[in-house]
């Protein structure tokens, strides 16, 4: 079971860049990793998907290592609409068990003026 | 809107009554998961299906927990005899089978915006 550690929290101003790092050791071969953001209220939102190397998409850049057993996600530029709870996800994504993609409690991130 | 929708979006029920929540997923989507949801912390698996037929269930979901998906379109949770504990925000997605070329997303759940319940 590839279980996920996140910081809890995070602070930033809008502008800025943040980079969320999510550590996974014991990630298994056919694993992704995957982000989800989660405003209050909300289900969950897709953000981005990734193996191996790097993934960008129009709203983040995944960043990972050859190892793979850690994860940053990206965000350029962030404003206060970014404000929200990340998810990072590891798990073989529909080929095995759905109850061991494991959700966490996320990263709560705040942006400030 | 074509995005998973929940119905209702807030239900409040007295303890020992029974609810049931529905669940519409995206139309061409094979998958259907639902998740419960505390506060302060991250939605945890209860069960999927694949079209009707329902293939995992978790630990989590007691005798008192059933979901059906009888024509493989929509989905519903009935929660029986209801208890404080089962107060929580209770989330559906759906997602295809999974991506159709290498490149693209493995299994992206698409998410609803949830039922809120509340026993009193």
């Amino acid at each position: 079971l590839a279980k996920t550690t996140q910081p809890i929290s995070m602070d930033s101003y809008e502008g800025q860049e943040v980079n969320i790092t999510c550590s996974h050791n014991n990630i298994a071969t056919n694993d992704y990793i995957t982000w989800y953001q989660q405003f209050p209220s909300q289900g969950p939102r897709f953000i981005i998907q990734g193996y191996k190397t790097k993934v960008t998409n129009e709203v983040a850049s995944l960043f990972i290592p050859a190892d793979r057993k850690s994860s940053t996600l990206s965000l350029p530029r962030v404003s206060l609409s970014d404000t929200a709870v990340y998810y990072c996800l590891v798990g073989d994504m529909g080929y095995s068990s759905a109850s061991k993609i494991i959700f966490g409690s996320g990263t709560r991130l705040s942006i400030r003026p | 809107d074509t995005g998973v929708s929940q119905n209702p979006r807030h239900k409040i029920t007295k303890r020992g009554q029974n609810v049931t929540f529905r669940c519409d997923p995206i139309s061409e989507h094979n998958r259907l998961y639902w998740y419960r949801q505390t506060l302060g912390q991250g939605p945890e698996f209860l069960t999927y299906f694949q079209n009707e037929a329902q293939l995992e269930k978790s630990r989590l979901l007691s005798d008192r927990f059933s979901a059906e998906r009888p024509k493989g379109s929509f989905s519903t949770l009935e929660i029986q005899r209801t208890e404080q504990g089962d107060s929580a925000m209770y989330l559906c997605a759906s997602s295809p089978l999974q991506g159709t070329s290498g490149t693209s997303p493995k299994d992206t759940q698409y998410f609803g915006p949830g039922t809120r319940l509340t026993v009193l």
